[in-house]
């Protein structure tokens, strides 16, 4: 199975700052990777998919980057709705897998 | 719009039997596959098992495989998963989840039912 590593676990920050989550795959996926945004008790909101494209209804301050093993998920200016948790998804074949999650607090 | 409604959650013991329903509607159902994702409590998301927008085509995450079965009611727009020798590692959130329609991306998602093993 393709292993998906989320960094920072944890990251605190202020309304108003640009922050940067980290995934990578254990393989090449191409671009074959989508971020979920999570909140206590819902179900996951998918934000962007095949690396790179904004979902249905995603605010443009979020962007995603990269391809093959190495993939960014930008918020460029935090508003309150964003302290949640992030979840990395690699599609590229089943089993599906999740990275660990990063959890977005208020600093 | 579309809808994922979900049920069939509940407590069950260890070994013991149950089965998840996820109701869809506002798209053509048979026309994209669905997966299950789950959540232990205070975990992060977990793939559980997938099929195909024909049904001809099953997948498992090795931690289920043998002991969970997908399955969809095109007739009734359902898609379920038998869960079977449930075990404590099993208790978790369970999401049904849409697939886009030309890649593995979990576009919409079920509310979540629990399921709790336990004696």
């Amino acid at each position: 199975d393709i292993q998906m590593t989320q960094s920072p676990s944890t990251l605190s920050a202020s309304v108003g700052d640009r922050v940067t989550i980290t995934c990578r795959a254990s393989q090449s996926i191409s671009s074959w990777l989508a971020w979920y945004q999570q909140k206590p008790g819902k179900a996951p909101k998918l934000l962007i998919h095949k690396a790179s494209n904004l979902g249905s209804g995603v605010p443009s301050r979020f962007s995603g980057s990269g391809s093959g093993t190495e993939f960014t998920l930008t918020i460029s200016s935090l508003q309150p709705d964003d302290f949640a948790t992030y979840y990395c998804q690699q599609y590229k074949s089943y089993s599906y897998t999740f990275g660990q999650g990063t959890k977005l607090e208020i600093k | 719009e579309v809808q994922l409604l979900q049920s069939g959650g509940g407590l069950v013991q260890p070994g013991g039997s149950l089965r998840l329903s996820c109701a869809a509607s506002g798209f053509t159902f048979s026309s994209y596959a669905m997966s299950w994702v789950r959540q232990a409590p205070g975990k992060g998301l977990e793939w559980v098992s997938g099929m195909s927008r024909s049904g001809d085509s099953t997948y498992y995450a090795d931690s289920v495989k043998g002991r969970f079965t997908i399955s969809r009611d095109t007739s009734k727009n359902t898609l379920y998963l038998q869960m079977y020798s449930l075990r404590g590692e099993d208790t978790a959130v369970y999401y049904c989840a849409k697939e886009g329609g030309i890649d593995g991306r979990l576009d919409y998602w079920g509310q979540g039912t629990l399921v709790t093993v336990s004696s």
